[in-house]
């Protein structure tokens, strides 16, 4: 079944970049996710890219995606404190029902 | 102004209670959905509506019944509570069912079965 694996922890200090890489099975999905939950709070979509695309910058954001390595990584330059939360990659699955199936979320610790 | 919200936020009960969540969203979209995070922070979806109908229903024992009185409500009951569902369930909400429609969450309930 289709399945999304990211890495449990990241810790970085403040000011320095912090990538989160994900890996997923079904490359049929038209869009790939990553999702930001702070503490004690519901979800949030923070960026997605179109799976025809390589990479997408928004702000301070970079998403890379490598589809025949079925690969996908959310950088953050100059991360901040604010930036702690855990990080969801998602993938829709190839599915039209708005089904996501997520990664077991990356917890980034941004130290001082 | 909250866009989904779900009620209560905290529930704490016994094992072989009935219990309910509620979930509202002001967003006028036609898609609701239910999930359910572990305490390893695991993500699933459980149920998906789109204009009231059922549209994904995952294997989710059938203890649980979703149901949506309106495209605005999206509610869940718990029969017979186990331990093992103790966790917190989020409610989602998109414009339509389909890929690449973002999805909004609510804050979640947290649910401690003892």
């Amino acid at each position: 079944g289709e399945d999304v694996e990211q890495s449990l922890f990241l810790s970085v200090r403040e000011g320095d970049s912090s990538v989160i890489n994900c890996t997923y099975t079904d490359s049929s999905s038209t869009y790939l996710y990553w999702y930001k939950q702070e503490p004690g709070a519901g979800l949030q979509l923070l960026t997605y890219i179109f799976s025809n695309m390589d990479m997408k910058q928004d702000q301070r954001l970079t998403v890379l995606l490598n589809k025949k390595d079925k690969h996908l990584s959310l950088r953050i330059a100059d991360t901040q404190t604010g930036d702690s939360a855990i990080y969801f990659c998602a993938d829709p699955s190839g599915s039209n029902t708005g089904k996501l199936i997520f990664g077991q979320g990356t917890t980034l610790q941004v130290k001082p | 102004d909250t866009a989904v919200s779900q009620t209560p936020k905290y529930l704490v009960t016994q094992m072989g209670n009935d219990k309910s969540i509620k979930c509202e969203q002001n967003l006028g979209h036609d898609t609701m959905y239910w999930y359910k995070q572990d305490s390893k922070k695991f993500l699933k979806i459980m149920f998906s509506y789109n204009n009231k109908e059922l549209i994904i229903n995952e294997t989710v024992p059938n203890r649980f019944s979703p149901k949506s009185p309106d495209k605005a409500h999206l509610n869940l009951h718990i029969n017979s509570l186990e331990l093992g569902d103790s966790a917190v369930y989020f409610c989602a909400s998109s414009q339509a069912a389909g890929t690449g429609e973002e999805q909004y969450f609510g804050p979640g309930t947290r649910l401690t079965v003892t």
